[in-house]
């Protein structure tokens, strides 16, 4: 069972350029998450989609854009890389719809993206 | 808005010693709560989580955690620490919608 998998695993990216970070899970949830993991700051949370066909900004979406591919994949994608999104990129996702309370995510190891 | 408060961000233990991570919250209903551990290179597990019900919660790895509602606190705890303990811990408050927030997370180092 992979659960949640990201790819790739590390990127190194110059300013200005752009690309898209990979998510799926296996696991038939409905709600899928991205995160960034900055030291001293926790997890943030840049873009969230309840459930298939919608998605929704988080604390921190400015330079990103997401698509919900279907159920299993949600993808994050940067247009224009800036150094200031050099992070540790994390997707979650949770069993979580409508009604049900906040429930446990379960997240992939993370994408460590470097922009020079 | 809901926030999550951990106020140590480091936390030296002796292997064997027990542990208390702090966690407090502020949220104004009943809260969801949540206790992740980070490895190295690694993504975020859950230890445990409390929803409603007995406030003291079991997780894995031999951890627990109170929900003491006069307090707003959800502090985790382990009688005897392991060296294999040593990680980053996250609490997170359900928010609402289907997401969470987390607090900024406390580092544990654990000395022979």
């Amino acid at each position: 069972n992979a659960g949640v998998t990201q790819t790739p695993k590390f990127q190194v990216l110059k300013t200005g350029q752009s690309m898209t970070l990979q998510c799926a899970q296996d696991m038939n949830h409905n709600s899928m998450y991205w995160y960034r993991q900055d030291p001293g700051m926790g997890l943030r949370l840049i873009y969230y989609s309840a459930s298939e066909g919608t998605t929704d900004k988080g604390e921190v979406p400015n330079g990103y854009n997401v698509s919900r591919l279907n159920k299993r994949e949600f993808s994050l994608r940067l247009e224009s890389a800036a150094p200031s999104q050099t992070s540790v990129y994390f997707c979650a996702s949770s069993d979580a719809y409508s009604g049900t309370g906040d429930q446990p995510q379960h997240f992939g190891d993370g994408t460590r993206l470097s922009i020079l | 808005a809901q926030s999550v408060t951990q106020p140590d961000i480091h936390i030296t233990v002796s292997e064997g010693a027990s542990l208390e991570l702090r966690c407090n919250y502020s949220y104004g209903a009943t809260p969801y709560l949540f206790w992740y551990v980070q490895s190295p290179g690694q993504g975020l597990q859950l230890l445990l989580k409390y929803f409603s019900g007995d406030t003291l919660v079991q997780g894995i790895k031999g951890f627990e955690a109170e929900f003491k509602r006069s307090q707003s606190s959800f502090n985790l705890r382990k009688p005897s620490v392991h060296w294999s303990d040593a990680a980053e811990y996250f609490c997170a408050v359900g928010a609402g919608f289907q997401k969470l927030v987390f607090g900024t997370g406390t580092r544990l180092l654990v000395s022979p």
